[in-house]
């Protein structure tokens, strides 16, 4: 399968611990794109990198998160100190951008659960 | 800032009903247009797209205008199936980067 995977798939853990996401997006594409869904709702964009260079954060995104795409290939999306309001599910998309129209592929996602 | 408005669900239909979801959106500029699908346990996969006003999208059966006058880009499908039965998320872009989704909209489809 050469789509998008992500790893964990599920992640349970107590309040205050850190947890980390690790994201392989499509290998020939250079953008690579982290998303929060909560349920009910739309994925809400948090962060994303072309190559390795990381060109965009949303505000929304606190402190506590960092992400990385050290080679510009895979990338890991870390929480810290996590909160009960942290618990989402945590998409990952990648794209090839040819003509400028942002089609993204999206992995099955992480999801989180803070207790 | 950008943003993407559905129509309120969850919609139910009978199988071979014509689905109509509403999408309308506020971005300046000229934004391409999307619709993802989420299948029950998968992950959001592109439906279809359009990049400029008066563009139709169409895939499986699905079709969507791009409306610039209205700012609409609503789905449609003239004869749901069982099979249909997901989460549609009507998107958009203006930078070709980050995607701005709609809240979704449930479509369960009976037999």
């Amino acid at each position: 399968d050469t789509g998008v995977s992500q790893d964990p798939r599920h992640k349970i853990t107590k309040r205050g611990q850190n947890v980390t996401f690790r994201c392989d997006p499509i290998s020939e594409h250079n953008r690579l794109y982290w998303y929060r869904q909560t349920l009910g709702q739309g994925p809400e964009f948090l962060t994303y990198f072309q190559n390795e260079a990381q060109l965009e954060k949303s505000r929304l995104l606190s402190d506590r998160f960092s992400a990385e795409r050290p080679k510009g290939s895979f990338s890991t999306l870390e929480i810290q100190r996590t909160e009960q309001g942290d618990s989402a599910m945590y998409l990952c998309a990648s794209s090839l951008m040819l003509g400028g129209t942002g089609e993204l592929f999206f992995g099955e996602g992480s999801r989180l659960t803070v207790l | 800032g950008d943003s993407v408005t559905q129509m309120e669900g969850p919609v139910t239909l009978s199988e071979e009903a014509f689905l109509t979801i509403n999408c309308t959106y506020t971005a300046t500029g000229y934004p391409s247009l999307f619709w993802y699908v989420q299948y029950p346990g998968e992950g959001l996969q592109l439906l279809l797209k359009a990049t400029k006003a008066d563009d139709k999208g169409s895939n499986k059966g699905f079709e969507a205008t791009y409306r610039k006058e209205t700012t609409s880009f609503h789905l449609e499908k003239g004869s749901v199936q069982v099979s249909d039965s997901a989460v549609y998320f009507c998107a958009l872009t203006r930078s070709g980067s980050r995607l701005t989704f709609g809240e979704g909209t449930q479509l369960t489809v009976n037999p």
